[in-house]
């Protein structure tokens, strides 16, 4: 069975530093791999995806990920944190080409301090 | 075009009555998930559906708990004889399975809350 493990239940940066939050995975067949961003009081919003083609992946609001096998990871970054990304992020697997149910880690809230 | 719609955005329900989840898939996807996320928790998948059709229905409870999407209408997640322990806020997922580019795409949610 599939699994997502996601560090840190809540991550705090500054705003202007960089973003990480890491994801981990595993999986008995090549995974498709999501993060999702959730505001207060609303369903998940798709901000990238990967899904076997470049390991580098671009998503919305300035955020990419990158696939890398040998350390099963995928984790989210980017450049300079704004006080708008504050939200709850989530990783998701996928084994059966993203027509499955989705596999979740338990979410990162990010905070970002002024 | 509008996106996943769910309703209600809440419901409270007393311990013993049933809660009926409504789920309106953007148009043009024929394909329609359901999660359930509780307190502090990510997402735990409950059951895909196609139109007429329940295609994994591996994460739901085996009691008291159907799902079914006709051929017209929402989609339906019911849940019988409601207990404290089924609060949680219920999302629902549409895919329209094109293109191998398969994204879910989420609506609002539905947050019951059992008294």
């Amino acid at each position: 069975a599939q699994s997502v493990t996601q560090l840190g239940s809540h991550v705090s940066v500054s705003e202007g530093a960089l973003v990480l939050l890491r994801c981990n995975y595993s999986s008995s067949v090549p995974p498709y791999l999501f993060w999702y961003v959730q505001y207060p009081n609303q369903g998940l919003q798709l901000l990238l995806k990967y899904t076997s083609a470049a390991t580098l992946v671009k998503g919305i609001n300035g955020f990419e990920a990158e696939f890398k096998k040998s350390e099963t990871s995928f984790h989210l970054t980017k450049p300079s944190a704004h006080m708008s990304d504050a939200a709850e992020y989530f990783c998701a697997v996928s084994v059966g080409g993203g027509a499955d149910g989705l596999t979740f880690g338990k979410g990162t809230h990010l905070i970002i301090q002024p | 075009n509008a996106g996943v719609m769910q309703n209600p955005r809440h419901l409270v329900r007393r311990r013993g009555q049933e809660a009926r989840l409504r789920c309106s898939p953007m148009k043009g996807h024929s394909h329609v998930y359901w999660y359930r996320q509780l307190p502090e928790e990510g997402l735990k998948f409950m059951v895909y559906l196609q139109k007429e059709n329940i295609i994994d229905e591996s994460g739901m409870p085996k009691e008291r708990f159907s799902a079914e999407f006709p051929k017209e209408g929402p989609s339906i997640l019911r849940i019988q004889q409601v207990v404290r322990g089924d609060s949680a806020a219920y999302f629902c997922a549409s895919s329209p399975i094109r293109d191998k580019s398969y994204e879910q795409y989420f609506g609002p949610g539905t947050r019951l809350t059992v008294t």
